[in-house]
């Protein structure tokens, strides 16, 4: 079946720095993407939608130049969380949609875990 | 507004048990899907089961199965036979437009005890 694949799993940085999450869709084509945030025992917070060759629709709430979302090709949509601080820790999920035979399903990434010290 | 109600937040049942996981959903919409998504501790996603609203016939993937009811605005998900494996977050969605871009229940957490 479709997979997304979502890297790094983990990551560990210092307040300040920017950190890069990647979503790549391995074996479709995904014009739309979606970025969420999940903090624990929670459900899943919607960010933005990523339409490849366009730019990112934030849902309210969402700093768009806080988390920097690029969709460059059909295969590959990066988040990068800018000048990150303690409260950006969380767990960062994307979803694909598919294409073609695809059309209807979503596919989920494994998930970024972003500590921020 | 479209909303998504889980109002469990929390169910635990015996190994081999039935257990019913409801959701209930608010939306002007005629045609659409419904989801039930499932978080194990793994934290990665997973489809569970996918309900057409234009289709009567319920919905059903192995030992889980659906309980549409369209007039209601209700998805139940039903586990038979559950197995410690099922232990996992599960989440009820719906599409908010033709994009997928989904509406979240706030998930209930089911934890099948050996």
């Amino acid at each position: 079946g479709a997979v997304v694949s979502q890297h790094p799993s983990w990551v560990i940085c210092k307040s300040g720095t920017s950190v890069k999450i990647e979503c790549r869709s391995l074996d479709f084509q995904a014009t739309t993407m979606f970025w969420y945030r999940q903090f624990p025992k929670q459900s899943l917070m919607l960010m933005a939608t990523s339409n490849e060759g366009s730019k990112a629709t934030y849902e309210q709430g969402v700093e768009k130049d806080k988390f920097l979302i690029n969709h460059a090709s059909l295969t590959l949509s990066t988040l990068t969380v800018t000048s990150a601080h303690p409260e950006d820790s969380s767990f960062y999920i994307c979803s694909a949609r598919g294409t073609g035979t695809l059309a209807g399903e979503l596919f989920f990434g494994e998930g970024s875990r972003l500590t921020v010290l | 507004a479209q909303t998504v109600t889980q109002s469990q937040p929390e169910m635990s049942v015996q190994e081999a048990e039935t257990v019913t996981l409801s959701c209930t959903y608010d939306t002007s919409e005629n045609n659409y899907y419904l989801f039930w998504y499932k978080q194990p501790p793994s934290r990665q996603m997973i489809l569970v089961i996918r309900q057409e609203a234009y289709k009567q016939q319920n919905a059903t993937e192995n030992r889980f199965s659906v309980n549409f009811q369209k007039a209601a605005k209700s998805f139940s998900l039903k586990i038979s036979d559950s197995q410690l494996g099922d232990t996992a977050m599960y989440f009820c969605a719906f599409p908010l437009d033709s994009n997928y871009q989904l509406i979240w229940g706030a998930g209930t957490k089911l934890i099948i005890k050996p």
